[in-house]
């Protein structure tokens, strides 16, 4: 059984346009995170939220907005497509008071704004 | 300077061979210390934790040198199914909203040929 999904796997998408990817995890995990990875393939936290509740939020566009439903769930909405939005983005998830912290990822939403 | 540095590679190596990666990172602060192992288009996943006393599973190895910010991950015998990206990753102190935040390196390319 698939822990952390994502959908879509693949997006491609034109300039301007607004988007959104969603995450799910059946982990019974209380924290997600949101990751971009670039084309140099360095991998970044944009969000986590934990409980519902956002606890991280690093510099990033505010056309970005997460969006947390129920702690099984975070969905990441993009506005105003750029062109420098093209990447990788990992969802992932763990559980808070863990001594390992280990997250778990999503296999990635693949991004190709045009 | 980065949070955390690794030597981008790639590392070319003879199947069999002990091959071995490091890694500084700038927050002396840091937490909790791990090697994750990225596919080539795939998610990063958990390979171990680092402890200060070192610890092994199986062929590979990983130290911790916290006075010298330093994590280091040994493999031997390397097989061909261990080619990869090995990203050395860092759990920093929880900030005022409590976050559980990890730190990714740029992450090191492992290739293991015939």
């Amino acid at each position: 059984d698939t822990a952390v999904s994502q959908t879509p796997k693949y997006l491609v998408t034109q300039m301007g346009n607004d988007k959104s990817i969603k995450c799910e995890q059946n982990l019974g995990h209380d924290t997600m995170y949101w990751y971009k990875q670039d084309s140099k393939k360095f991998l970044k936290i944009m969000f986590s939220y934990n409980n519902k509740e956002l606890i991280i939020n690093e510099t990033v566009p505010n056309r970005f907005s997460p969006k947390s439903p129920d702690k099984a769930h975070l969905n990441l909405h993009i506005n105003s497509l750029e062109l420098g939005d093209s990447a990788v983005y990992f969802c992932a998830s763990s559980q808070r008071g863990t001594g390992a912290y280990e997250q778990y990822f999503g296999p990635g939403t693949r991004l190709t704004v045009t | 300077r980065k949070e955390v540095e690794q030597d981008p590679g790639p590392f070319n190596v003879p199947e069999g061979a002990t091959v071995a990666f490091n890694c500084t990172y700038s927050n002396s602060a840091s937490q909790s210390f791990f090697w994750y192992r990225q596919d080539c288009r795939k998610e990063p996943k958990l390979l171990m934790s680092v402890y200060s006393s070192g610890n092994e599973d199986g062929r590979f190895t990983a130290q911790l040198n916290r006075a010298s910010q330093y994590i280091s991950l040994l493999i031997r015998d390397s097989k061909l199914s261990d080619s990869a990206t090995y990203l050395c990753v860092v759990n920093d102190p929880p900030g005022t909203g409590g976050g559980n935040k990890l730190t990714f390196g740029t992450g090191t390319q492992l290739k293991v040929e015939l």
